[in-house]
Parts: C-alpha cells; structure tokens; sequence
C-alpha cells in the first residue's frame, strides 16, 4: 500500500514567487492534513480537511496560503506571493478517522527555502 | 488550550544503554498522547500512542512509554540504545476538542558507539 506521498520534496524560490505544494493521502483516507514546522521549532498545524470540505482552517498563517481539495483525493497548498519567514518543511498526513482511533499516516515533507 | 513540552532539545547516549526522552503535557480534557520518530529524509513514523487503556504503553522497536497523571507526564523509554534509534522524536497531544494533533519541540537522539 502506497503511502502519504508529497511533491515536491525540496523547493527554492525567491522572495515574491508563488509555490504549490502537492500531497497524495493514502487511498480511502478522508481526513487529511497539512503542518508545518519552521527551522528547530515546533510541528505547527495548519488545517484539516475531511474530503473536500476544510474542517479547521485555524492553524493557516494569513491569506497569502491557499489550500485545496478538490474532489477529495489529493490537496495543494500554495503560497503566494512567498515570504522568507514560510521558509520550513511542510508535512501532510492523512488518516480514515478520527486521530484518538485511527492513526495519521504522515509524508516525507517538502522542504521550502524562500531566498 | 492542549500543549507538550519536551524537556530535552538533544540527547546523547551509549549504544547499549537506556534512553529516557521527557514530555511534559497540558490539557483541560482527557488527551491522547503520541511519540513520532523521524528519521533523515523520512516522514513522521508512529512509535505507540496512549488513549486512556492501559497506562503502559509498549511501541514498535521496543520503546515504551508511561502516562503519569499525577505528573502530567508520557516520558519515551528503551532499555538499551541502537545505532539505528539515532533520530528525532516528537511527543504530540490530542485531546478531541480540535481535529488537530499539538507537537513538542522535537529531541534529537544521539547515539554512540
């Protein structure tokens, strides 16, 4: 069974540009996640979905982020235009239920160097 | 509000010797604690959850960990280090309140020959 796949895994861009990262949750997982963790800092949330419908969109940083689900299989998140302080590794994770019964399944990262 | 607190940015031990990696936790409601590993150019990696059984919990690659009420703690142990455990571990807490999983800071395991 495949697992929780991100693309792509390293992306450097330049202050002002937009990226777009992608994320392939496991087959059948309706919840799916996107976190974020800044150089030696905490793995930070960011939102939620279930299907294609954002659950908690609590943890999005500002308006500059852009997150979707179309069709409910694969999400993207963008960022537009980039800033130096989005500078991280951006982790996905998805799971087929609730995470105090079902365990999240998370990617390898994408790590974005804003330059 | 839920939160982690893990005591040790970095720890080195001894191939061979215990490892003892701490978490603290904060939470208002019953939570369920978790410790991930990660590994170079990996994704996060469940090692073993508590969701309020058995306090004792054992995970995979024979690690464990004891939720302490009284302490507010879920501290990670193993009896004897392996070079292939050098990696970094993060504690996480849900509490079901928010869909969301709160990690710690992350510990840096080191281990030596």
């Amino acid at each position: 069974e495949a697992g929780v796949t991100q693309f792509p895994s390293h992306s450097v861009i330049e202050k002002g540009q937009t990226v777009t990262l992608r994320c392939d949750p496991i087959s059948g997982h309706d919840n799916l996640y996107w976190y974020r963790r800044v150089m030696g800092k905490e793995i930070k949330f960011l939102l939620h979905f279930v299907k294609e419908s954002k659950q908690d969109e609590s943890g999005m940083p500002n308006n500059r982020f852009l997150a979707e689900r179309t069709g409910g299989t694969y999400s993207t998140l963008k960022v537009q235009p980039a800033e130096l302080e989005d500078s991280g590794v951006y982790f996905c994770a998805s799971s087929s239920g609730t995470l105090r019964h079902t365990e999240a399944f998370f990617g390898q990262g994408t790590r974005l160097t804003v330059v | 509000a839920q939160s982690v607190t893990q005591l040790d940015s970095h720890v080195s031990v001894s191939e061979g010797t215990p490892v003892l990696l701490r978490c603290n936790y904060s939470s208002s409601y019953s939570p369920s604690l978790f410790w991930y590993v990660q590994h170079p150019n990996k994704g996060l990696q469940l090692l073993l959850k508590y969701t309020s059984a058995a306090t004792l919990v054992k995970g995979i690659n024979g690690f464990e960990a004891e939720f302490k009420k009284s302490e507010t703690s879920f501290h990670l142990t193993k009896p004897s280090a392996h070079m292939s455990d050098a990696a970094e571990y993060f504690c996480a807490i849900y509490t079901g309140t928010a869909s969301k999983l709160t990690f710690g800071t992350g510990t840096r395991l080191q281990v030596t020959l």
